[in-house]
């Protein structure tokens, strides 16, 4: 079955960091582009990062300097490490499968609050 | 970044009546290869979302074809031809032409 899968979410502390990971079957990651996407509580969806097939990567302004996106192939994996996080980082992550320059694969979503 | 307006934001529908949603984009989405990259998402309460729509008239696999998509350059609209009572639920324009990718802000569709 093609799906992903995301974990690593949970409660932290603002300043804290925290790794999210995106575990894929049923294709390859590194064969794609692969993007990290977010929502805040009740809010719209808005897009974070991106790792192209070609091993590029892409951030959103608001989170450049601070989130790193990687993936490991031989675990056919996608990650998300978040430093120095914020309140306003509060959000579902979503992991995302780019295709024809629109997501045609999202996981459930893994949920990260930043609050003291 | 490209701002992508929905209208309307709240949308009571009758069972069986059509619905539409408009979005506008405030570029053209019409990329230098021809294409233009203007997707769909529909989102369920409690789900993640779901692509209907790319290239702005294109179903996915799946999809009902009671959902059709239509529009250019800037001006772009989802059509549900019937509405049924799973099709409750948020949706979402895309544009897929210039960086960064953005969203419209959603359309929440609800039974009447």
């Amino acid at each position: 079955e093609v799906q992903l899968v995301e974990t690593g979410g949970g409660l932290i502390q603002p300043g804290g960091s925290l790794r999210l990971s995106c575990a894929a079957s049923g294709f390859t990651v590194s064969s794609n582009y692969m993007s990290w996407v977010r929502q805040a509580p009740g809010k719209g969806l808005e897009w974070v990062s991106v790792i192209y097939s070609g091993g590029s990567t892409y951030y959103a302004d608001s989170v450049k300097g601070r989130f790193t996106i990687s993936r490991d192939n031989s675990k056919n994996t996608l990650y998300l490490q978040m430093n120095s996080l914020r309140a306003e980082d509060t959000a579902v992550y979503y992991c995302a499968r780019e295709e024809d320059s629109g997501y045609d694969l999202w996981g459930q979503g893994t949920l990260v609050t930043v609050s003291s | 970044d490209v701002v992508m307006t929905q209208s309307p934001l709240s949308l009571p529908v009758t069972l069986g009546q059509p619905a539409s949603i408009s979005c506008r984009s405030s570029q053209s989405l019409v990329y230098s290869d021809g294409n233009t990259y203007l997707n769909w998402f529909q989102q369920r309460p409690g789900q993640s979302p779901r692509r209907l729509i790319y290239k702005v008239s294109n179903r996915d696999s799946g999809v009902p074809d009671r959902f059709s998509g239509s529009g250019s350059g800037t001006d772009f609209t989802l059509k549900i031809s019937r509405v049924e009572a799973e099709d409750v639920g948020v949706y979402y324009c895309m544009q897929g032409t210039h960086w960064p990718k953005t969203f419209g802000q959603g359309t929440k569709v609800e039974i009447k």
